[in-house]
């Protein structure tokens, strides 16, 4: 099966600063690749999402590119603010199956 | 709110005992899915049904089961329990029929296991 590894596990930044999390993953057929945000003991919410025709999506402060070739995906958050803070994870669609990364927390000091 | 809908919310039972957890999918959508999520850990896939049949399995314990009823909706059997699945039970939903359809998920059960 796909294996996603997922970095930092942790990262901490300033208001107003950007924040990348890095995802890696090993089956070429992969290709379907969701950004999901969850709050403490709520539901992941999907935030953005990319499929493997594109190399870079963008939604307001939120982006995504995609390396095929490299098989990396990085979600990337600009201007981030204080509610921006929470554990965002990378998935992976493998056929019928979503793997997950093991999640990145991130905190945005005011 | 997703539209998919979990009940219990929260469970709490002892060990050796059995529950069920019920999902119901956003109206229109085919697939369900079910994930674990332990205590400050990701999310493990378990199993997807489609259209009332299995269409793929991840890591779910031979304790485990789950079926998807001729209305669509889902329940997760979990027997024998133990300490250790103690967990957020979610499960998700999409339309499956395109390929790469976004799955959305449920507000999760919490399950304690005493």
């Amino acid at each position: 099966g796909e294996n996603v590894e997922q970095h930092p596990s942790t990262l901490s930044v300033q208001e107003g600063d950007s924040a990348v999390i890095k995802c890696t993953y090993s089956d070429s057929a992969s290709n379907y690749f969701p950004w999901y945000k969850q709050e403490l003991g709520k539901r992941p919410q999907l935030i953005i999402d990319i499929r493997s025709n594109v190399g870079e999506k963008k939604d307001q402060r939120i982006a995504v590119t995609l390396n095929k070739t490299a098989k990396h995906f990085s979600l990337h958050i600009t201007e981030t603010q204080p509610e921006d803070s929470a554990v965002y994870f990378c998935a992976v669609r493998e056929f019928n199956k979503f793997y997950f990364g093991s999640g990145t927390k991130l905190n945005v000091k005011p | 709110d997703s539209g998919v809908t979990q009940t219990p919310k929260h469970l709490i039972t002892a060990t050796g005992q059995r529950v069920t957890l019920r999902c119901s999918p956003r109206s229109g959508d085919l697939s369900v899915y079910w994930y674990q999520q332990s205590l400050d850990q990701g999310l493990q896939f378990l199993i997807q049904y489609y259209n009332g049949e299995e269409r793929a399995k991840g890591n779910i314990l031979e304790r485990f089961s789950a079926q998807q009823f001729p209305d669509l909706h889902s329940e997760l059997n979990l027997s024998s329990l133990e300490l250790g699945d103690s967990a957020l039970y979610f499960c998700a939903s999409n339309i499956a029929g395109s390929y790469l359809d976004t799955q959305y998920f449920g507000p999760g059960t919490r399950l304690t296991v005493l």
